[in-house]
């Protein structure tokens, strides 16, 4: 059984770019959500795709927009990039929308 | 104020000691997470409890839902448990969503 796993690890881009992050969820798990974490800050809840339906977004503007495939992997992507864009992005998968939640290792993205 | 507030931010002791992290919420949740983030990014999820107190090796973590508090322990404090916990709750409105906690860095010194 493989875990959760991101792509790419690390990512530079500048202002105004469009980025698409990627993830696999673990085996046999529907539910991907995703989370931005800006240095020293806990992670904020972007949005959550149960069975390639979004099931609940954050405050986060509709220029970070996502997709989630049959097979449960998930995209995030970001158009018009901006310097405080510039974070660590995890993704979680899990069994249910309610059940634990098991985090990839994150993309770091800098937006210079 | 933050929904989650976690006590305290940084924690530094000594390999063996007896540790506590506090966390409190100010709204209606269905669970609570605590996590293990490592430097470099990997979160590991430690527990999720709903109700009274769960334990895995050296860590022991407690909630009281109608004090809305939780707090994670450590026994035998080891360097390897040198991390960022981070505390996070489920809060149901109609979306499931995770409500993270700044997190508490703790440093343990051999």
């Amino acid at each position: 059984e493989t875990g959760v796993t991101q792509s790419p690890t690390h990512l530079i881009k500048t202002r105004g770019q469009q980025v698409t992050l990627r993830c696999s969820s673990q085996s046999g798990h529907n539910t991907v959500s995703w989370y931005q974490q800006a240095l020293g800050q806990g992670p904020q809840f972007i949005f959550q795709y149960y069975r390639e339906e979004e099931n609940g977004r954050g405050n986060f503007p509709p220029r970070f927009s996502g997709l989630q495939f049959p097979n449960y992997s998930s995209e995030l992507n970001v158009n018009a990039l901006e310097l405080d864009d510039s974070a660590l992005y995890l993704c979680a998968s899990s069994v249910d929308s309610q059940e634990t939640q098991y985090f990839g290792p994150g993309t770091r993205l800098l937006v210079l | 104020k933050n929904e989650v507030e976690q006590s305290p931010q940084n924690l530094t002791a000594q390999e063996g000691e007896f540790i506590t992290i506090n966390c409190s919420y100010s709204v209606g949740i269905s669970a609570l997470h605590w996590l293990q983030q490592h430097p470099g990014g990997g979160i590991v999820s430690l527990f999720m409890l709903s109700s009274g107190k769960k334990k895995h090796g050296r860590l022991i973590a407690t909630i009281n839902i109608q004090e809305k508090h939780s707090s994670l322990h450590i026994t035998a404090s080891h360097p390897r448990d040198s991390a960022v916990y981070i505390c996070a709750v489920l809060i149901n409105f109609g979306n499931e969503k995770l409500t993270f906690g700044t997190g508490t860095r703790l440093t343990i010194i051999p």
